[in-house]
């Protein structure tokens, strides 16, 4: 079965604090995508970025950073020297069976206290 | 600007009627989605279509319908048999997939409450 898993239901730091939001998969396909969701209290998703399944090289962008390991099916994202402005829901999604399908973790939800 | 609009943001029904959300993109995406999410949950999908004239039900169909016409439009329509219709409804698109995985583009979505 293709699911998503995001163990932390809520996350609390202190302004300036590192935190790293876990992303665990599973999908019997050899080629899959998967991305990064954060929803402000606004309420619309944006995108924050896309990996696809042939390349495990970690990103950065800025203070943003993802991890992704085959070998232990997850997908990690660390926010560093962390800002109010980061308090949101972030989701994780795989897409799989030839890009037809999209599976959403719960999410997690971060606050960022100053 | 490219992108997904829905509308209206806020709506409020009384028990026992129809209503119906918009979603429109000129983002020339074949594929677009409808989601639920309730206060501190993730996105439940309603419904899906891949290519004008064709949906399939998502996770929660019952006591949705929707109508996929035009490429640009997938409205979807909360009818009388949906028992706990208060939520927060988001529309999606994508391309299609095939040789394509890009990301879903979500538009702001639309909160129902029902009176």
């Amino acid at each position: 079965a293709q699911k998503v898993t995001q163990a932390q239901t809520e996350i609390s730091v202190v302004e300036k604090e590192d935190v790293t939001l876990d992303c665990v998969y599973e999908t019997r396909d050899t080629t899959y995508y998967l991305f990064w969701y954060k929803q402000p209290p606004s309420g619309e998703l944006v995108f924050l970025i896309r990996r696809n399944s042939f390349d495990e090289q970690n990103e950065i962008s800025g203070r943003y950073s993802w991890n992704f390991q085959k070998s232990t099916s997850s997908f990690n994202f660390t926010i560093t020297a962390s800002q109010v402005v980061d308090s949101a829901v972030y989701f994780c999604a795989l897409r799989y069976n030839y890009g037809q399908n999209f599976v959403f973790g719960p999410g997690t939800r971060l606050s960022v206290l100053p | 600007d490219g992108g997904i609009t829905q509308s209206p943001k806020y709506l409020f029904r009384k028990e026992g009627q129809n209503v119906t959300l918009s979603c429109e993109q000129n983002l020339n995406h074949d594929a677009m989605y409808w989601y639920r999410q309730d206060p501190g949950q993730g996105l439940r999908l309603i419904y899906y279509s891949q290519i004008v004239n064709d949906f399939q039900k998502g996770d929660i169909a019952e006591g949705y319908s929707v109508s996929r016409e035009k490429k640009e439009s997938f409205p979807l329509t909360v009818t009388s048999a949906q028992k706990n219709p208060t939520a927060f409804y988001l529309c999606a698109s994508s391309d299609a997939g095939g040789s394509s995985y890009n990301e879903q583009f979500f538009g702001p979505g639309t909160r129902l409450t029902v009176l």
